[in-house]
């Protein structure tokens, strides 16, 4: 069956520290792959995308890997702030499926001074 | 900056009764997409509309549900006899083209009673 797996168990780390957070995925063959930030009673928020072809995508503090090999996506925070706290998600777009997004649980993170 | 918009952002209904849940995308986006979020759960897709049309929708999406774009800027879901296993977030997104970031709106809590 297909699966989007992201860690269940919040993640605490101290500020300035960097974040890593994983997404693995089995039996979907994902053309993009897209991150998130959630907020309590929020809507998600888009962060990054990488596509299947790319193996590194970075946008100021944040950086995207995708390993099609592994069937694998890391999203890393470096220098991280008590702001960057909140639940982040992990998408899968499939290709020719009118861009439907398929979300993973998402893994809290949790940035302490 | 330009957002989508939801109303409303809380609805409570008694179990059977039809609701409609309103959403403004971004003005110049052609794709418009409803997703539904259960307490504690993962964001799931439920229906994509393009060119007037649904182009997917999920098996969630069944006879009880309908969406429609009745004028140039709404774009509406409808739960014709709501169940009590409907009640969840429900996020509108939408994005300009395909297989690139979708923006969320922040969501209408639907609890039905």
């Amino acid at each position: 069956s297909q699966k989007i797996e992201q860690n269940s168990e919040a993640l605490n780390i101290q500020e300035g520290k960097t974040a890593t957070l994983t997404c693995n995925y089995t039996n979907y063959s994902p053309a993009y792959l897209q991150w998130y930030r959630q907020d309590p009673g929020r809507g998600p928020v888009f962060l990054l995308l990488i596509r299947e072809n790319e193996k590194e995508k970075r946008k100021e503090r944040l950086k995207v890997t995708f390993d099609t090999t592994l069937k694998q996506s890391l999203f890393h925070i470096t220098a991280s702030q008590p702001a960057d706290s909140a639940t982040y998600l992990c998408a899968i777009l499939t290709a020719g499926t009118a861009s439907k997004l398929t979300f993973g649980t998402g893994t809290r993170l949790q940035v302490t001074l | 900056e330009p957002e989508v918009t939801q109303t409303p952002s809380h609805q409570v209904t008694q179990m059977g009764q039809e609701v409609i849940l309103r959403c403004v995308p971004i003005s110049n986006h052609l794709y418009f997409y409803w997703y539904r979020q259960i307490l504690g759960q993962k964001v799931e897709f439920l229906v994509s509309f393009y060119n007037n049309e649904i182009s997917e929708k999920s098996e969630i999406f069944d006879d009880q549900f309908s969406v429609e774009r009745p004028d140039g800027s709404n774009f509406t879901l409808k739960i014709r006899s709501t169940k009590l296993e409907d009640s969840a977030m429900y996020f509108c997104a939408s994005n300009r083209e395909m297989n690139t970031e979708a923006f969320f709106g922040q969501g209408t809590r639907l609890t039905v009673v």
